[in-house]
């Protein structure tokens, strides 16, 4: 299993332009998150899932966008990058289980590199 | 609302001395709690995490860590550091009656690891 991969690993984008980040995983997850990790500040969430079709705000969602049109796949967006969202980009996906299960372990992606000039 | 709290964003211990690396939090419900480790340029990796089940936890690594409610804290540690353990460590919270289904993790800033010779 390759578990949760992202993709890309690195950007470099300009002002207003806009990307697609993308995190998909093969261990059949309901949930999935989108975090960013700034120095300083450990990592916060931006939008998260909790099943195909169905997306939620975090802590910090203004500027992104989201899609689960897939279970394995969830899509963080950017249609018009801000220098303020130069960050590091974690998704991670986690198994929910017959009944509610809050301490089943997040499982992480190896992160993007996102640069906005 | 939960939150976080870790101790000192820097902590270095010589090669073989006792590791302490601290974790406060701050829940109206009971909690869990975990602690990650990220190496430089890769994503997290759960370390360990309390359930409930038992108030010391051991985790991979040789690592452990104490829930103490009256304390508050969930301190993490290891009688011997090794120079592999140097990383960021993040200490989470998630309460077990997370609205909305979300069971985000609340995260720590982080404690950087630093193991001198």
């Amino acid at each position: 299993n390759a578990g949760v991969t992202q993709t890309p690993k690195f950007r470099v984008l300009k002002t207003g332009q806009s990307m697609t980040l993308l995190c998909a995983q093969d261990m059949n997850h309901e949930y999935m998150y989108w975090y960013r990790q700034d120095p300083g500040m450990g990592l916060r969430l931006i939008h998260y899932s909790v099943g195909e079709g169905t997306t939620a705000k975090g802590e910090v969602p203004d500027g992104y966008n989201v899609s689960r049109l897939k279970k394995q796949n969830f899509l963080l967006g950017l249609e018009s990058a801000a220098p303020s969202q130069t960050s590091v980009y974690f998704c991670a996906s986690k198994k929910q289980g017959l009944r509610r299960q809050s301490y089943n372990e997040q499982f992480f992606g190896p992160g993007t590199r996102l640069t906005v000039l | 609302a939960q939150s976080v709290t870790q101790l000192g964003s820097h902590v270095s211990v010589s090669e073989g001395a006792l590791v302490l690396l601290r974790c406060n939090y701050s829940s109206s419900v009971p909690p869990y709690l975990f602690w990650y480790v990220q190496y430089p340029n890769q994503g997290l990796q759960l370390l360990l995490k309390y359930t409930s089940a038992a108030t010391l936890v051991k985790g991979i690594n040789g690592f452990e860590a104490e829930f103490k409610k009256s304390e508050t804290s969930f301190h993490l540690t290891k009688p011997s550091a090794h120079m592999s353990d140097a990383a960021e460590y993040f200490c989470a919270v998630s309460d077990m009656y997370s609205g909305g289904g979300a069971d985000g993790l609340t995260f720590g800033k982080g404690t950087h690891l630093i193991i001198q010779p």
